[in-house]
């Protein structure tokens, strides 16, 4: 497996537009993180899915911020209008919960930036 | 509201020397731990984790330790290499209450001196 892709890597973006962040997750996995990495909060849990159904959306920051996860291959990150305080690296991770363990593995995340 | 906290920003140590990185949490529901270390431009990989029944569990160099009534966990490296600088973190998760959800902290940047 190629792990967990996420895509862009790199996404450059004037305030007010829409971005979408993509991930696809390892296959087989049935829960899905998204992160966001901030200096103050560390890895910021922002949703989280499970067998394809958000269960926890606590640490999107606003309405602005929505995810969606249409089938077990793919989700998106999406930020509505995107502003300036937004420019962080975010993190799509899957993981198998119920096994053994718990890890989860991390894509190599996309550098948001917003000008 | 922070449940896991990593309180040392960062930390230097000397190749060939122990290094102790620390977190605290405070749900005392949090029954499985792990360890994470990121380098520059790349996602966290798994490195160690820990289950609340040990206190102690070992791979190679890595040892992590649990104080369950302290809330704390700790990872030593010995002996500490070069390769080894990078950001560690370290997150909690509840899987006693079928949840699968991961928790982390703010990050330990350690760097080794050779």
């Amino acid at each position: 497996d190629a792990g967990v892709i996420q895509s862009p890597r790199h996404e450059v973006t004037e305030m007010g537009q829409e971005v979408t962040l993509r991930c696809k997750p390892i296959s087989g996995h049935n829960s899905l993180f998204w992160y966001r990495q901030t200096m103050m909060r560390g890895l910021e849990l922002l949703i989280y899915f499970n067998n394809n159904v958000p269960i926890d959306d606590s640490g999107m920051p606003e309405d602005r911020f929505s995810a969606k996860m249409p089938n077990a291959s793919f989700s998106t990150l999406k930020i509505q209008p995107s502003e300036p305080r937004d420019s962080a690296v975010y993190f799509c991770a899957s993981s198998l919960f119920g096994g053994v363990e718990a890890e989860a593995f991390f894509g190599q995340g996309t550098r948001l930036t917003v000008v | 509201d922070q449940q896991v906290k990593q309180n040392s920003p960062s930390l230097s140590v000397q190749e060939g020397r122990i290094s102790i990185l620390n977190c605290d949490y405070t749900n005392s529901m949090f029954d499985y731990f792990l360890w994470y270390k990121k380098y520059p431009a790349e996602g966290p990989t798994f490195l160690i984790s820990i289950s609340s029944i040990k206190d102690k569990n070992e791979d190679g160099r890595f040892t992590v330790f649990l104080n369950k009534s302290a809330k704390h966990l700790s990872l030593h490296i010995v002996p500490s290499q070069p390769g080894d600088s990078a950001v560690y973190f370290c997150a909690a998760s509840a899987r006693s209450s079928n949840t699968g959800k991961l928790i982390f902290g703010q990050g330990t940047t350690l760097q080794v001196k050779p």
